[in-house]
């Protein structure tokens, strides 16, 4: 597609609710970022993936997180019964290669906004 | 510790006015420095990235610096517009996994 695609936009759960959220990324693309922004917060790292690969998952908050990319592409965060800190937005990203240390242009998605309730 | 620290948090001015952003970072090694603008409910849009060797990069109104001595960066926007009105968030990649480390944003407001 044209941009990072991600589904849901807008997710409510209840406490304790498992919720997964996809990301579609630029077709192509290597590399794939999911961030967690909290409302007025700059975007904190959660895990990255290298094609299938998930090389960096040092960012992921606790073990009832998990995200996968079993073909390379599409991605999926899942977390494991919600609690209301887990209320942010999940942003996933997308560059052509490289992490960090290239100069590659890091694509993002619009973002799925969930709220823990 | 890497961290990337921006001023002011907030900010108003009027339209077709001139405004600077600060971003100081110590991040290291460096690898890169990115500036991103993200619009309310929206996702991050680069705006410009320079690597170490670069000191000045343009992207229309938008005009960064980096000064990697002092490891300061700076962004200027020129004759602002309303639709301006957005975060402008600093990234610094590098650090020992090469991450992205995000500051935590400055709000512009322009206001007619």
């Amino acid at each position: 597609g044209a941009g990072v695609s991600q589904s849901p936009r807008y997710k409510v759960a209840k406490r304790g609710q498992d919720v997964a959220l996809r990301c579609d990324p630029i077709s192509g693309h290597v590399s794939l970022f999911w961030y967690q922004q909290a409302l007025g917060q700059g975007p904190e790292f959660l895990t990255y993936f290298q094609n299938e690969a998930q090389l960096d998952k040092s960012g992921l908050p606790s073990d009832r997180f998990f995200a996968e990319r079993p073909e390379g592409s599409v991605s999926t965060l899942k977390i494991q019964r919600t609690q209301q800190e887990d209320s942010a937005v999940y942003l996933c990203a997308s560059s052509l290669q490289g992490f960090g240390r290239s100069g590659n242009t890091i694509y993002f998605g619009e973002g799925s906004w969930l709220t823990v309730v | 510790k890497n961290q990337v620290e921006q001023s002011p948090q907030s900010l108003i001015i009027l339209e077709g006015k001139n405004c600077t952003l600060q971003c100081n970072y110590t991040v290291s090694p460096f690898s890169n420095l990115r500036w991103y603008k993200q619009d309310t409910g929206r996702g991050p849009v680069s705006l410009t990235i320079m690597t170490f060797s670069e000191n000045t990069k343009s992207n229309g109104r938008y005009t960064a610096t980096l000064d990697a001595d002092t490891k300061q960066s700076s962004l200027h926007i020129t004759a602002s517009q309303l639709s301006d009105s957005a975060s402008y968030i600093c990234v610094v990649g590098g650090g020992s996994q090469g991450n992205l480390i995000f500051g935590k944003g400055t709000k512009l407001s322009v206001k007619p």
